[in-house]
């Protein structure tokens, strides 16, 4: 059951913030953020293990609630570099394994 | 250097043809993947190797076929393309299967079949 990311786009100017979120119906053992600019591929921003976990860098930071069950990112003074689409992924277990699974992704967009 | 190399990164083709497509990493990881992203951005897990063994097979056609010689290689042969295989084919690679790993993307293959 993948993750639910909300919303589906954010517009954007420079300089506002901007929240994407990740929820799921069941705890999930971790979550991942990815950045996807337009023709390339996913770049890894963080990961949450554990739950009430935050991490950040620059300004762009996450949030793993205790229940483990929604992650946000948020994205503080944006910049035009920060457009792109926003994936958020974990790992459902099956069997011994752990199936990589994707949200639909939100669109992010930073205008001038 | 390149951490997760594809080629090609273009492929156009005609229904019915048989193509392949190549994934190298060098990053010394134990775990490659296989994905398919759609039109709508959804990406979606094909399969994943660790160590040269099938751990993944996600209700993918068997005119899908993945090939993996080595731990830093893993490729994707389709047989018999349909329309519907249109779509950009990323390969990526994590240390390890374990559902904190990090995984890092190739540049994908764009796959147009006419």
């Amino acid at each position: 059951q993948q993750p639910v990311q909300s919303p589906q786009a954010v517009i954007l100017r420079e300089g506002e913030d901007a929240v994407i979120n990740c929820s799921s119906s069941k705890a999930l053992y971790s979550v991942h953020w990815y950045r996807q600019k337009h023709g390339e591929a996913p770049i890894f921003l963080m990961i949450l293990l554990k739950g009430g976990e935050q991490k950040g860098h620059d300004k762009i930071s996450a949030s793993f609630n205790e229940k483990k069950q929604q992650s946000s990112l948020y994205l503080t003074a944006s910049q035009l570099s920060y457009s792109g689409t926003y994936f958020c992924g974990t790992g459902l277990r099956s069997g011994g394994s752990y199936i990589p699974t994707f949200g639909r992704g939100t669109s992010l967009i930073v205008h001038p | 250097d390149t951490a997760v190399s594809q080629t090609p990164k273009y492929l156009v083709t005609q229904m019915g043809n048989d193509k392949s497509i190549k994934c190298e990493q060098n990053l010394g990881h134990d775990t490659m993947y296989w994905y398919k992203q759609d039109s709508k951005k959804f990406l979606k897990i094909m399969f994943s190797y660790n160590n040269k063994e099938l751990i993944i097979n996600e209700t993918v056609p068997n005119r899908f076929s993945p090939k993996s010689p080595d731990k830093a290689h893993l490729n994707l042969h389709i047989n018999s393309l349909e329309l519907g295989d249109s779509a950009v084919y990323f390969c990526a690679s994590s240390q390890g299967f374990g559902t904190g790993e990090t995984q890092y993307f190739g540049p994908g293959t764009r796959l147009l079949v006419l």
